[in-house]
């Protein structure tokens, strides 16, 4: 079952620029994951935030909880064209030994 | 330190025939999980293992799938039967118990 859903479902924007998508969930969590995927290639782990996070930072990437609302949202500031990828969030399933859903993720393409 | 590995990285395969995937977790990962991923969607967990034990396996689409990790080490995916249904791309990812999943590359399924 898929719990997250990313928005948008696509978002194109220039070099330089800044790019947030967002992801909600339906159950409670105690972390949620940002992943990376470059077309046809497997997915990179960007960030992970537990559930008494309300932000995180890793380099270029800035992540926001609210667990009362249930969502997340990825920053990606200053955008380069070499982070044209999808991009997913993942919660962990408690029914299945901690295997993660994910949503169906937002395609981010940059533009030089 | 070396990443999850998977084996073959493409298969093209006939209706009807069985095809085996391999996939080497990160050495020191106990966790090791099998996914599938269609297009334009995300992962959709399968099966895990925890050392050697495959503890849940309720999510394999159907008795056509089946994995095992002998010794707890690789762990290899089979599907009988192929069907078109079955093109997808199959991950493999690996974890510490709760920690981070770390993915493979992936195998492109492409049964004609």
């Amino acid at each position: 079952s898929q719990q997250g859903e990313e928005d948008p479902q696509a978002l194109s924007i220039q070099e330089g620029e800044n790019a947030t998508m967002n992801c909600s969930y339906k159950t409670s969590i105690n972390n949620l994951q940002w992943y990376r995927q470059n077309s046809g290639r497997g997915l990179v782990h960007l960030i992970l935030i537990r559930s008494n996070e309300r932000e995180k930072h890793s380099g270029r990437l800035r992540v926001t909880l609210d667990t009362s609302k249930k969502s997340s949202s990825l920053l990606i500031t200053a955008s380069r064209a070499a982070d044209t990828a999808s991009y997913f969030c993942a919660t962990p399933a408690w029914d299945s030994g901690y295997a993660l859903n994910f949503g169906k993720g937002t395609s981010l393409l940059v533009t030089p | 330190d070396t990443g999850v590995s998977q084996d073959p990285r493409h298969k093209i395969t006939k209706r009807g025939q069985n095809v085996t995937f391999r996939c080497d977790p990160i050495s020191e990962h106990n966790r090791l999980y099998w996914y599938r991923q269609t297009l334009g969607q995300g992962p959709e967990f399968l099966t895990y293992f925890q050392n050697e034990a495959q503890l849940e396996k309720s999510r394999l689409l159907s008795d056509r799938f089946s994995a095992e990790r002998p010794k707890g080490s690789f762990s290899t995916l089979e599907i009988q039967r192929t069907e078109q249904g079955d093109s997808a791309m199959y991950l493999c990812a690996s974890s510490k118990i709760t920690d981070t999943q770390y993915f493979g590359p992936g195998t492109r399924l492409t049964v004609l």
